[in-house]
């Protein structure tokens, strides 16, 4: 089982629409967590961190629920420039280091 | 914005030459660089953790011998892909941390590897 799994998507909506990314990850002792948003052949770039209090940035907002190990991200009024793979990403100790786990990633393809 | 800088951003090459790759920290020092593989439709996989003056730390299945790398400065980390074979065909990128809690990490722009 992958560390952080993500539904691969493609998740195809219209311009405006609201759309749902959802994220579980199986180490409880994860620390941080951070959406990031990768374009094909790009590298990754951090979005948004990701508290269990909730945190919105423009048309982003994301949550963790740390009980339920999950973690979500919420695009609202979706634009064109919004397609890209978004990434899940977590950070922790691991095999005595810290490091960030990334998700798979899921596809949004947002369509005029 | 912190900026990290990769070279070459493509190489295509032949089975059994060495490739050497260069990722620097341009505006800060990096005390930890990561080095990162990603094969299409998946997701990155870490190699390996480098702090500047040590050994490289490699994650679990991944040949130190054959992935060799540097950190000779705070600002220069290099991988050297020895004797390269078409499976190492990958998108390989490199991400630099200022601080020793790593959970903020700025990433290079990437390197394309294909060896034919």
């Amino acid at each position: 089982r992958k560390e952080v799994e993500q539904d691969p998507g493609p998740f195809n909506v219209p311009e405006g629409a609201t759309v749902a990314f959802n994220c579980t990850y199986s180490n409880s002792a994860s620390q941080s967590f951070f959406w990031y948003r990768q374009d094909c052949r790009k590298e990754p770039k951090l979005l948004m961190s990701v508290y269990s209090s909730g945190n919105e940035d423009g048309r982003f907002t994301a949550q963790l629920n740390r009980a339920s190990q999950y973690i979500s991200l919420l695009i609202r009024d979706s634009k064109l420039s919004d397609s890209a793979t978004y990434l899940c990403v977590v950070h922790g100790f691991r095999d005595s280091s810290y490091k960030l786990i990334f998700g798979s990633g899921t596809r949004l393809l947002v369509r005029p | 914005g912190a900026v990290v800088s990769q070279h070459p951003s493509r190489v295509i090459c032949k089975s059994g030459t060495s490739v050497k790759i260069e990722c620097r920290s341009l505006d800060f020092q990096a005390t930890t660089m990561f080095w990162y593989r990603q094969f299409p439709k998946q997701s990155l996989m870490l190699m390996a953790t480098s702090n500047e003056g040590s050994k490289a730390t490699y994650e679990q299945g991944v040949e130190k011998d054959k992935f060799l790398i540097n950190h000779a400065s705070l600002t220069l980390s290099t991988l050297t892909v020895t004797s390269a074979h078409p499976e190492d065909s990958s998108f390989y990128i490199c991400s630099a941390s200022g601080d020793y809690n790593t959970d903020t990490q700025y990433f290079g722009p990437g390197t394309r590897l294909t060896v034919l």
